[in-house]
């Protein structure tokens, strides 16, 4: 079974400062999928990005970011120029590559960009 | 498209009492999930299913039953529901390829009382 562990229980940054939300992870799968999704005070889950175990290169959507360390099992998110509508839960999850399992979820870090 | 609907958006419940969240989708997804998100735990994973008439239990599945016969719906049957079950809902969807993101309904907030 997978595990997730998000650290950081509450964030609070500045707008346009830079944030990095951390993630690792426990699997003995060597192909997967890890994904980070936000979860705004509306409750919608809204997928921020997301990462193949087997490319290297770091995935990368506008102001998001990850750093990907495969061997240390990280997955963390930057936020760059952080904004008011940022704040929100997000949420690091975990897939294996094969079959119809679920996301496995770490609790969740929740994030405040401050005006 | 409407993505995947949930429905009711809010119900509170007696201990004892029984009902029906219902989920919708109409991207022809294959693959189908019931969660729970319990204040400060992440999402659990309740029920899914790969496809009509095939279900299977995920990591919280006690007190919960699911049916699928058509690809577009996924009801989650809550019998004798009790306080525990207090909980916010969601269904969610995914083509059958590994890499495929999950699409989220807005979440189902139930409470038991």
């Amino acid at each position: 079974a997978q595990t997730v562990t998000q650290s950081q229980p509450e964030m609070s940054v500045q707008e346009a400062e830079t944030v990095t939300l951390s993630c690792t992870y426990d699997t003995s799968e060597n192909n997967y999928y890890l994904f980070w999704y936000k979860q705004p005070p509306s409750r919608q889950m809204i997928l921020v990005i997301r990462q193949e175990a087997y490319k290297q290169q770091n995935a990368t959507e506008n102001r998001f970011s990850v750093n990907f360390q495969k061997a240390a099992k990280s997955f963390s998110l930057k936020i760059s120029d952080s904004q008011l509508g940022d704040t929100a839960m997000y949420f690091c999850a975990f897939k294996p590559g094969g079959g119809a399992d679920g996301l496995t979820f770490g609790k969740g870090t929740h994030l405040i960009i401050q005006p | 498209n409407a993505g995947v609907t949930q429905t009711p958006k809010f119900r509170i419940l007696k201990i004892g009492q029984s009902m029906t969240l219902q989920c919708a989708q109409d991207m022809n997804h294959n693959y189908m999930y019931w969660y729970r998100q319990d204040p400060g735990m992440g999402l659990k994973l309740i029920y899914y299913s790969v496809g009509a008439g095939i279900t299977d239990k995920g990591e919280v599945p006690n007190g919960y039953n699911v049916s699928r016969s058509t690809t577009e719906d996924f009801p989650l049957r809550l019998e004798l529901a009790a306080p525990s079950q207090t909980s916010v809902y969601f269904c969610a969807s995914s083509q059958d390829r590994a890499n495929s993101p999950l699409h989220f309904g807005n979440g189902t907030r139930l409470t038991v009382t």
